[in-house]
């Protein structure tokens, strides 16, 4: 099956400092990629839909200026956490649609970032 | 707004015995997955339902999906303790561009 990967796994970051989280489709090409966040024990919330050359698309509520993204190429995207505080601590969790594949979502096996 | 509910939210069960978790949404839909999630990790994906009344099994779970009534059902028979995770029904926000919203997730444990 298709697989997605994110690196790093785990992180720890002072407050204030920014946080790059990469996504990966290692075998096939994604144009499209959703970031999600998960609290403990909660379910998965949509952030946002990355776009292979075009500018990301937030969903209501999140603030595009504090998670950045970008999706470079057809195989990365990236969220960048700028000026991180403690309550952006969460597990991020990418996925990727393979186009040809319309059925499944493969998701990549999260990160979780503390902000101390 | 789409919402999508999962019932029960926590589920004790012995071994050998079966049960169903609900899965029931707010607006129309045809596309339905059903994942699994172990602690501290991520998603896998179980089932991926496409129609109305479609029906898929693979091994002790089977998944089926009533889009008139707007639920989803995972039936779990003779469970085993290997089954013990979080289960999450997600539905396709929008006919087929892959905006997922997450149910909110049924806690299974299994008891030997």
């Amino acid at each position: 099956g298709a697989v997605v990967s994110q690196h790093p796994s785990r992180v720890i970051c002072k407050s204030g400092t920014s946080v790059k989280i990469e996504c990966r489709s290692l075998d096939f090409q994604a144009t499209t990629m959703f970031w999600y966040r998960q609290f403990p024990k909660k379910s998965l919330m949509l952030m946002a839909t990355s776009n292979e050359g075009s500018k990301a698309t937030y969903e209501q509520g999140v603030e595009k200026d504090k998670f950045l993204i970008n999706h470079a190429s057809l195989t990365l995207s990236t969220l960048t956490v700028t000026s991180a505080h403690p309550e952006d601590s969460s597990f991020y969790i990418c996925s990727a649609n393979r186009g040809q594949d319309q059925e499944t979502q493969y998701f990549g096996p999260g990160t979780r970032l503390l902000v101390l | 707004e789409l919402k999508v509910e999962q019932n029960p939210l926590f589920l004790s069960m012995q071994e050998g015995k079966n049960y169903t978790i609900y899965c029931n949404y707010s607006t129309t839909s045809d596309r339905l997955y059903w994942y699994r999630q172990d602690p501290g990790k991520s998603l896998e994906s179980l089932f991926v339902l496409l129609s109305n009344g479609a029906v898929k099994q693979e091994g002790r779970l089977m998944a089926s999906l009533d889009t008139k009534a707007r639920l989803s059902t995972l039936h779990i028979t003779a469970a085993v303790h290997d089954l013990s995770a979080t289960y999450f029904c997600a539905v396709d926000m929008n006919f087929g561009n892959e905006k997922l919203t997450f149910g909110t997730g049924t806690r299974l444990t299994i008891i030997p």
